[in-house]
């Protein structure tokens, strides 16, 4: 069975400074998906970054990007310039990549808090 | 494109009442998946369908729990004779195609609270 463990049950940062927010994984696939999502005090749950594990290239998305590392299982979160409506849980996800007609469950971490200080 | 809506936001039941839970998918989407996510906790998947079929609901309790997805109107969450252990918070996300590869989109749950 296939875990996702979030070892920082919170943080903080100040506005404008870089943090990074650590996963770790466990798997015996090859071949899946990776995400990380963000939850708001709102509680919507708002995909931030997605990372293909066949794709060696490390994601990004404007601020966001990930450290990718296969062999050791990490997938870890960088935040850069934070800003205050950063402040929210982050979660990491893990789905096994299983073909046409996968189930697409995603199994999630416990979540990190991260607070944005100004 | 209204998203994925959930409703009530907010429901409060009694010991042993039932708790019906809505989830209207993204237009075009087919596909939906129900996680609840107990407090401190991450969301774990309950089930998955598609419309008038249940795919996997290997993560939804034997009993008390159901869920559809008729082909017209939204998919139900039903939870009968509610315990306090149910109170958590429910969402609902849906895909246009099988697997969800590219993330879903989640609606912003439903907190359902036994008294």
């Amino acid at each position: 069975a296939q875990t996702v463990t979030q070892s920082q049950p919170e943080m903080s940062v100040q506005e404008a400074e870089t943090v990074t927010l650590s996963c770790t994984y466990d798997t015996s696939e090859n071949n899946y998906y990776l995400f990380w999502y963000k939850q708001p005090p709102s509680r919507q749950m708002i995909l931030v970054i997605r990372q293909e594990a066949y794709k060696q290239q490390n994601a990004t998305e404007n601020r966001f990007s990930v450290n990718f590392q296969k062999a050791a299982k990490s997938f870890s979160l960088k935040i850069s310039d934070s800003q205050l409506g950063d402040t929210a849980m982050y979660f990491c996800a893990f789905m096994k990549h299983e073909g046409e007609g996968s189930q697409g469950n995603l199994i999630f971490g416990k979540g990190t808090k991260l607070s944005v200080k100004p | 494109n209204a998203g994925v809506m959930q409703n009530p936001r907010h429901l409060v039941r009694r010991r042993g009442q039932e708790a019906r839970l809505r989830c209207s998918p993204m237009k075009g989407h087919s596909h939906v998946y129900w996680y609840r996510q107990l407090p401190e906790e991450g969301l774990k998947f309950m089930v998955y369908l598609q419309k008038e079929n249940i795919i996997d609901e290997s993560g939804m309790p034997k009993e008390r729990f159901s869920a559809e997805f008729p082909k017209e109107g939204p998919s139900i969450l039903r939870i009968q004779q509610v315990v306090r252990g149910d109170s958590a918070a429910y969402f609902c996300a849906s895909s246009p195609f099988p697997g969800g590869g590219y993330g879903y989109t989640f609606g912003s749950g439903t907190r359902l609270t036994v008294v």
